[in-house]
């Protein structure tokens, strides 16, 4: 299995530009996640999927969309580039309710100018 | 949503035990407590976790205060690949689909 795959690794932005963060994960796992990390900090939930057609916001969803329309991918959408969305975004997946062990992918470092 | 404070940062000598203490003083009863770490340049990766027993695995032990307001990951011998960001987390098994990380601790392991 290769766990959580994250598109692309690094990206620079222009100002009101958009992009997509595309994450897969062959897992087969019900529940992913969307963290972002500004520097030096912990992660914030941007949003989540709890199943394919079923998102959710997380703390920090503003600027942000995303789809669930099949299990194995959850994209992040970001419309209109600022540079306060210059941070490393992280995948995650759980497989379910009683689960406790989130995977994680190795992260996109956006830089938004 | 239940709150953890962690010391920003530790230092421990390589091959001895290291002791992160977490304090969850707003703690409900339906809370785990989950042990993350992030090395650099990586996501994080689970460690452990529990409710109110201490548990052990083979990474590290968990120690849970009996009225579960803190505990502590111990790492029984650091080594030099332990030097990591290490995030205490509650997740409430009702609304077990969000985790929030905190700041985490950050551990230096001397050679």
């Amino acid at each position: 299995n290769a766990g959580v795959t994250q598109t692309p690794k690094f990206r620079i932005l222009k100002i009101g530009q958009s992009m997509t963060l595309q994450c897969t994960q062959d897992m087969n796992h019900n529940y992913m996640y969307w963290y972002r990390q500004d520097p030096g900090m912990g992660l914030k939930l941007i949003y989540y999927s709890v199943g394919a057609g079923i998102t959710d916001k997380g703390e920090v969803p503003n600027g942000y969309n995303v789809s669930r329309s099949t299990t194995e991918d959850f994209p992040l959408r970001l419309e209109l580039a600022a540079p306060s969305q210059t941070s490393v975004y992280f995948c995650a997946s759980i497989s379910g309710e009683g689960s406790y062990e989130q995977y994680f992918g190795p992260g996109t470092r956006l830089t938004v100018t | 949503d239940a709150k953890t404070t962690q010391p920003n940062s530790m230092e421990s000598n390589e091959e001895e035990p290291v002791h992160l203490p977490c304090n969850h003083s707003t703690i409900s009863g339906t809370d785990y407590i989950h042990w993350y770490r992030q090395l650099p340049s990586q996501g994080p990766e689970y460690v452990i976790h529990g409710l109110t027993s201490n548990v052990n695995n083979r990474m590290a032990s968990l120690a849970i205060a009996e009225d579960r307001k803190s505990s502590t990951l111990i790492l029984h011998r650091a080594t030099l690949r332990d030097a990591a960001v290490y995030y205490c987390i509650l997740r409430d098994i009702y609304n077990f689909n969000k985790f929030y990380f905190g700041s985490g601790t950050k551990l230096n392991v001397k050679p």
